[in-house]
């Protein structure tokens, strides 16, 4: 069965400092990814989505950026957090129906 | 962007009771989708139903779509406390290529109270 796993579960991080979350899947090949960000008590904000190594959609211009350097392995980072930058950071994948990880906890100080 | 919404944005009630949410859209869609969401945790595909369906059916769960009125209803009948979550519709449109981008709402916070 396909799973997913997405680390660490919280952070807490400076201003400033780079960020590097990481999302894998197991069970599937070639699967479409997402990265989502939802805001306290908010809906969920898509940032990229990827259909296949190295390409990598952004819908929302922002300090982040995000990587797929294996089939399975999709990782968000940024060179300087901002304190914007916190919120619940969630790792999907999925064609249609969208499987989520447990998300992390990302809070900016 | 094309986000739905929730309505209400919380909703409180007694175990056993029936609990009813809507979310309205704004462009054509493939299909849509209700999650549910744990507190700091990640979302949980409940349904999906197709923009041809009317209404879908899968345990508690009962959803209705209007295409015409661009809306969806989520009903959850005999409530219980276990059903305390937040739960989200999310959209579907699919662009170029395999890639579906699903646009969630803002979310309608259930709870069950004893």
């Amino acid at each position: 069965s396909q799973t997913i796993h997405q680390w660490p579960a919280t952070l807490v991080q400076p201003v400033g400092s780079p960020l590097s979350l990481e999302c894998t899947v197991e069970g599937t090949s070639n699967p479409n990814l997402y990265w989502y960000r939802q805001a306290a008590g908010r809906g969920l904000q898509l940032l990229f989505y990827s259909v296949g190594i190295g390409q990598i959609s952004s819908e929302v211009p922002q300090n982040l950026s995000a990587s797929r350097p294996q089939d399975r392995q999709f990782i968000l980072s940024s060179k300087k957090l901002l304190l914007s930058d916190s919120g619940f950071y969630l790792c999907a994948w999925g064609t249609i129906r969208a499987f989520f990880g447990q998300g992390t906890r990302l809070t900016v100080v | 962007s094309q986000q739905g919404e929730e309505d209400p944005q919380a909703l409180s009630i007694q175990e056993g009771e029936n609990a009813t949410m809507n979310c309205s859209y704004k462009t054509s869609i493939n299909n849509l989708q209700w999650y549910r969401q744990n507190s700091g945790r990640g979302l949980v595909h409940l349904i999906l139903i197709r923009s041809n369906e009317r209404e879908k059916h899968s345990g508690r769960l009962r959803v209705t779509l209007d295409t015409s009125k661009k809306s969806s209803s989520l009903l959850i009948t005999a409530s219980r406390a276990a059903d305390t979550a937040s739960y989200f519709c999310a959209t579907d449109y699919r662009y170029t290529g395999t890639a579906s981008k699903l646009t969630f709402g803002t979310g309608t916070r259930l709870q069950v109270t004893l």
